[in-house]
């Protein structure tokens, strides 16, 4: 069954520094997607990086970057001179391949809270 | 990127009321779903669509129903709340031929 893990509950950065959240995944897919969502203490949800599984190289969004090592199964979220703003629960989440019929469900991990100290 | 609307954001109801949690989309998505969050945990898919008059149940059992009669609109509904559905539910769409889910802000109810 498909599996998302992320070990980390909280994670502290200072301002202008870099952060990587930390994601493992299983599945037995060939085909998948690895999304990064963040969410503010006001509880919506916003999207941030989309890696796929064929992707040959990283997925970036400006200060976003994901680190994706398919042999290690691992998808980890690098971001860049940390702002305040950023200050948030970062969730790894994985859309279901072809082999489940395509549905594109995406299932998450517990997520890691971050906090950017100034 | 898309634009997708909840209403309520908040909800206070006592136990035994009914209840529709409302979702809209205006970019014509066939995809849509319903998420249940509790509190500093992760997101537990409740209910999707493929579109018009297709629902499933997902992967989390829930007591909530809903319906898709317009490819705009996928509503939530509890015929009975109960305080176990305390939580927030978060709406949410996808494009044609795309992966990413768009998500609306959420509805946080509070069940007394």
């Amino acid at each position: 069954a498909q599996k998302i893990t992320q070990t980390q509950p909280g994670m502290f950065v200072q301002e202008k520094e870099a952060v990587t959240l930390d994601c493992t995944y299983d599945t037995s897919d060939q085909s998948y997607g690895l999304f990064w969502y963040k969410q503010p203490s006001s509880g919506e949800m916003i999207f941030l990086i989309y890696q796929g599984s064929y992707d040959e190289q990283n997925a970036t969004e400006g200060r976003y970057s994901l680190n994706f090592q398919k042999a290690r199964k691992s998808a980890n979220l690098v971001i860049s001179a940390s702002q305040l703003g950023d200050s948030a629960m970062y969730f790894c989440a994985m859309r279901e391949g072809r082999s489940s019929g395509a549905t594109n469900k995406l299932i998450f991990g517990t997520g890691t809270l971050l906090a950017v100290q100034p | 990127e898309a634009d997708i609307y909840q209403t309520p954001r908040y909800l206070v109801i006592g136990t035994g009321k009914k209840i529709t949690l409302e979702c809209s989309q205006t970019m014509g998505h066939d995809k849509m779903y319903w998420y249940q969050q509790d509190p500093g945990m992760e997101l537990h898919l409740i209910h999707y669509s493929y579109g018009v008059n297709s629902t499933e149940k997902g992967d989390l059992s829930s007591e909530s129903t809903v319906s898709r009669i317009r490819t705009e609109h996928f509503p939530l509904t509890l015929e009975s709340a109960r305080p176990s559905h305390t939580s927030q539910y978060l709406c949410a769409s996808t494009p044609t031929r795309s992966y990413e889910q768009y998500f609306g802000p959420g509805t946080r109810l509070t069940v007394t």
